[in-house]
C-alpha cells in the first residue's frame, strides 16, 4: 500500500537556524514526489516536483532532495515568513496522489 | 491570473440541508479533484474527474456527489450533510495529459454542519 510519513510533526527554529524536514514514502512505481507549502486557512501552494532518486531542486531558502525511500526539504537560514505547514505527496503507478500529514514549521525572530 | 476559485469560503449549515460548493479553474486543466482536510488525517481525496463527464470515487466518497458538465467547473454536492462532514474542503486541478499531478489548489471552504 502506498504510504507517506512526514517527520517531525512540528519544528520550532530560531531565525537563521537551518534544518531539514523528512518525507519517507512507500510507493509502487514512483512517478513524482511533490512538496507543498500551506499557510493557515489557505490552500496548499505547489513548491517542487522530484521525479527520480538523486534529483535536487531549489527555490530561495528551500532545497528538496530525493532518494529511493525518502525526500528531504532543507531550509537554509529560515526567516519568520517561512513559517507554514509543509506537505509531501507521492504519485505512483496507480496515478493516485497520497499526502502526508505535514510538518508544521515555526520560525521565531 | 491562473487560479482555482471556490465558493463559498465559509459555510455553516444544519444536518440534512442540501448544499453545493462550487469550484472553477481558468487553466484549461483536464483533471480536477476534491479533498477534505481534517486534523491528523491529512488531505483525503473525495472525488476526481479526468475530463468532462468523467468522474470517479476517491478514498472518502460517501455522502458526496460531483458533476463535470464543463471543463472549468467541478461542483461538490452534499445531498444530506451530517456533522461528520464538518471539515476544510479543497478543490484542485492539474493538467491530465502531462501525467504528473502537479495540482493547484483553491483557497478552501470551511464547512460546519450542526
Amino acid at each position: 500500500e502506498d504510504q507517506v510519513t512526514q517527520s517531525p510533526e512540528a519544528l520550532r527554529l530560531q531565525e537563521g537556524e537551518s534544518s531539514s524536514l523528512n518525507c519517507s514514502y512507500t510507493v509502487s512505481g514512483l512517478r513524482g514526489l511533490f512538496w507543498y507549502r500551506q499557510d493557515p486557512g489557505k490552500g496548499p501552494e505547489f513548491l517542487f516536483t522530484l521525479y527520480s532518486a538523486g534529483e535536487e531542486k531549489e527555490k530561495e531558502r528551500l532545497k528538496a532532495t530525493l532518494t529511493k525511500k525518502e525526500s528531504f526539504l532543507h531550509i537554509t537560514a529560515p526567516k519568520p515568513e517561512d513559517s507554514a505547514t509543509y506537505l509531501c505527496a507521492v504519485q505512483g503507478e496507480t496515478d493516485k496522489l497520497i499526502f502526508g500529514t505535514g510538518t508544521r514549521l515555526q520560525v521565531f525572530p | 491570473e491562473a487560479q482555482v476559485t471556490q465558493n463559498p469560503r465559509y459555510l455553516i449549515t444544519v444536518t440534512g440541508k442540501k448544499l453545493t460548493v462550487t469550484c472553477s479553474q481558468n487553466m484549461n486543466h483536464e483533471y480536477m479533484s476534491w479533498y477534505r482536510q481534517d486534523p491528523g488525517l491529512g488531505l483525503r481525496q473525495i472525488y476526481y474527474s479526468m475530463n468532462v463527464e468523467v468522474t470517479d470515487k476517491g478514498d472518502v466518497p460517501e455522502g458526496y456527489k460531483v458533476s463535470r458538465k464543463e471543463k472549468r467547473n467541478f461542483p461538490l454536492i452534499l445531498e444530506s450533510p451530517s456533522p461528520n462532514q464538518t471539515s476544510l474542503y479543497f478543490c484542485a486541478s492539474s493538467s491530465y495529459f502531462t501525467g504528473i499531478r502537479e495540482q493547484y489548489f483553491g483557497p478552501g471552504t470551511r464547512l460546519t454542519v450542526t
